[in-house]
């Protein structure tokens, strides 16, 4: 059975600070994705990464991908109240499946101002 | 574009009923896929259809099934409700592979008393 293990599970920090969000697994996956999801709504994809090591940035949010493929990090520096949600990890195209995505349980971030 | 819709987007039904949960994907998509969430988890994977064939299924009881018309819209099925079917079931609607990333509608809001 693959899991993904995200940590923490909750996050409450002060504006400005920085965080990591750790996603780990004993599987390989072909792909990461990351999402943030607010409350009453359908989780919304922030990146995808495919390739071993890969690091991707979208604004203040830093991805990386583990060389193994089996663990990822999302960084957030200097975060905002506008950061505030619950954050995804997810596994794609592990051995005997392609369109299936394990998620790890969240982790629920809060930023106050 | 429109994105991902989904009806209802809340439902109460009582124990033993069954319920018909539609969604319809992104323009292009023949990808769509089922998950479940249950309040402080994430989403676990029901199933997944492609060009109208199921492609993947995930560990829930057969009360549970699915189907996609011709137009790529799809139909989630749930028999003889239980209270622990309590749930936001999300549609997700993708190119062929999860590689790509997945674009989730606002999820129907299903209560089961």
């Amino acid at each position: 059975t693959q899991l993904l293990e995200q940590s923490p599970q909750f996050l409450s920090i002060q504006e400005g600070e920085n965080l990591t969000v750790y996603c780990n697994s004993s599987s390989v996956f072909s792909s990461l994705q990351w999402y943030r999801q607010e409350p009453g709504e359908g989780p919304v994809l922030l990146v995808t990464v495919v390739t071993g090591g890969e690091v991707k940035k979208l604004k203040r949010l830093t991805f990386q991908f583990g060389d193994a493929r089996k663990d990822s990090s999302l960084h957030i520096t200097a975060a905002q109240p506008g950061d505030t949600g619950l954050y995804l990890c997810a596994g794609g195209g592990g051995s005997g499946n392609t369109g299936k995505l394990i998620f790890g349980q969240g982790t629920t971030l809060q930023v106050k101002p | 574009d429109a994105g991902v819709t989904q009806s209802p987007t809340h439902l109460i039904k009582t124990r033993g009923q069954q319920v018909t949960l539609r969604c319809s994907p992104i323009s292009g998509h023949k990808s769509v896929s089922w998950y479940q969430q249950v309040l402080g988890q994430g989403p676990q994977f029901i199933f997944q259809y492609y060009e109208k064939e199921e492609r993947g299924r995930g560990n829930f009881p057969d009360r549970f099934s699915a189907r996609q018309f011709p137009n790529y819209s799809s139909e989630l099925n749930v028999n003889a409700l239980l209270l622990g079917d309590s749930a936001l079931y999300l549609c997700a609607s993708s190119l062929p592979t999860a590689n790509y990333g997945y674009t989730f509608g606002s999820g129907t809001r299903l209560t089961v008393v």
